[in-house]
């Protein structure tokens, strides 16, 4: 298994650029996450989905968009980039049942600078 | 108030010494996260408990759920435990995560 697969790794945009960050898990996780961490900050949570074609957002989803066609495939878009999107973005997913949540397991990462 | 709390902010020791690692939370809880950040940048999840105790190797996390309070002690440190620990709570569908502890163990 691959496990939760992102890219890229490195991105530098210009401010009013678009571009779609990509997540991938091949573990038939249900649940997806993107959070982003800001240096020497924690991990906020900015979308998650609970299973294909179902989306909400979390605590910072401004300036954002998901989608989930598939279970494996979890993309965030950056419509019009700014400089407070200058992050680290991480991808997670996990699998939720009957029995509770399952450990969450994390993407390597993206690392994206807006100029 | 941050829902979660982590103390100390920064912790520095000497390889062998045993490290405690407290969170602190506000909110009801299904489930609280530990996770190992290494200094590359990459996570890894190391615990995820609701009640007592879990131990894994030379790392045990324990919960006390009406003191709303988790530790992460590690025995016998070793240099390549330098890494930030992050501590998340999950209420409803989602974590919320501390500012995490950065964690440097001196040969």
């Amino acid at each position: 298994n691959a496990g939760v697969t992102q890219t890229p790794k490195f991105r530098i945009l210009k401010i009013g650029q678009s571009m779609t960050l990509q997540c991938a898990q091949d573990m038939n996780h249900n649940y997806m996450y993107w959070y982003r961490q800001d240096p020497g900050m924690g991990l906020k949570l900015i979308y998650y989905s609970v299973g294909a074609g179902i989306t909400d957002k979390g605590e910072v989803p401004n300036g954002y968009n998901v989608s989930r066609s598939t279970t494996e495939d979890f993309p965030l878009r950056l419509e019009l980039a700014a400089p407070s999107q200058t992050s680290v973005y991480f991808c997670a997913s996990s699998y939720t049942g009957s029995t509770g949540t399952d450990t969450q397991y994390f993407g390597p990462g993206t690392r994206l600078t807006v100029l | 108030k941050n829902e979660v709390e982590q103390s100390p902010q920064n912790l520095t020791a000497q390889e062998g010494e045993f490290i405690t690692i407290n969170c602190s939370y506000s909110v009801g809880i299904s489930a609280l996260h530990w996770l190992q950040q290494h200094p590359g940048g990459g996570i890894v999840s190391l615990f995820m408990l609701s009640s007592g105790k879990k131990k894994h190797g030379r790392l045990i996390a324990t919960i006390n759920i009406q003191e709303k309070h988790s530790s992460l002690h590690i025995t016998a440190s070793h240099p390549r435990d330098s890494a930030v620990y992050i501590c998340g709570v999950r209420g409803a569908q989602k974590l919320v995560f501390g500012q995490g502890t950065r964690l440097t163990i001196n040969p």
